[in-house]
């Protein structure tokens, strides 16, 4: 259990749906992260935040969304929903969000399903 | 851009037997990272490479990485079943945080 929880387990909605994702860091941990990970993408990084504020931002479309709240944990929303929507979305979290230092911990995930 | 590739995608060994895992990257990093997946499961770091020459060791894995040939290795000795997985290398470049990611290796351990 790495500390950082992620709700819900899975979700299943239909194309043009909006959704949002929650994620809880570790505690102590400032940076919160989001990846996607697809059959036909893998992996991709997502954006980050610090502490509040957005510091890095991937191949993350424009109908996708994110903040990160006073408290810390963050949510990602996802609108206008595309069947290739579907896929393993994971929260990631750190201490500083200072790649020298820092190790990323990864959440369960949210498995996103877009019928 | 960064790219990042690891071979062989697919790894089907006999419990007993050594093997290595191979990680190339594009562009100039002293940060890999290797993480282990279970199907269906989240990430689990499993090292953390901050500069060249830099080998870690955990039980029957062994990570090096040598930043000047860009190539991250992960040594598997004595394979067992437990160690059945998805094994996916990442760096991260100059002061950005974000990881990218190689495609995985799939490793199927067998009786």
């Amino acid at each position: 259990d790495s500390g950082v929880t992620q709700t819900p387990k899975h979700l299943i909605t239909a194309t043009g749906q909006r959704v949002t994702l929650r994620c809880s860091p570790r505690s102590g941990d400032l940076s919160v992260y989001w990846y996607q990970q697809s059959l036909d993408q893998g992996l991709q990084f997502l954006i980050q935040y610090y502490n509040g504020e957005e510091r890095a931002k991937g191949n993350i479309l424009e109908r996708f969304s994110a903040q990160q709240f006073p408290d810390l944990h963050s949510e990602l929303n996802l609108s206008s929903l595309e069947l290739g929507d579907s896929a393993l979305y994971f929260c990631a979290s750190s201490a500083r969000g200072l790649p020298s230092t820092d190790t990323q911990y990864f959440g369960p995930g949210t498995r996103l399903t877009v019928l | 851009e960064l790219k990042v590739e690891q071979n062989p995608l697919f790894l089907s060994m006999q419990e007993g037997k050594n093997y290595t895992i191979y990680c190339n990257y594009s562009t100039t990093s002293d940060r890999l990272y290797w993480y282990r997946q279970d199907p269906g499961k989240s990430l689990e770091s499993l090292f953390v490479l901050l500069s060249n020459g830099a080998v870690k060791q955990e039980g029957r894995l062994m990570a090096s990485l040598d930043t000047k040939a860009r190539l991250s290795t992960l040594h598997i000795t004595a394979a067992v079943h437990d160690l059945s997985a998805t094994y996916f290398c990442a760096v991260t470049t100059g002061t950005a945080s974000k990881l990218t990611f190689g495609t995985g290796t799939r490793l199927q351990v067998t009786l």
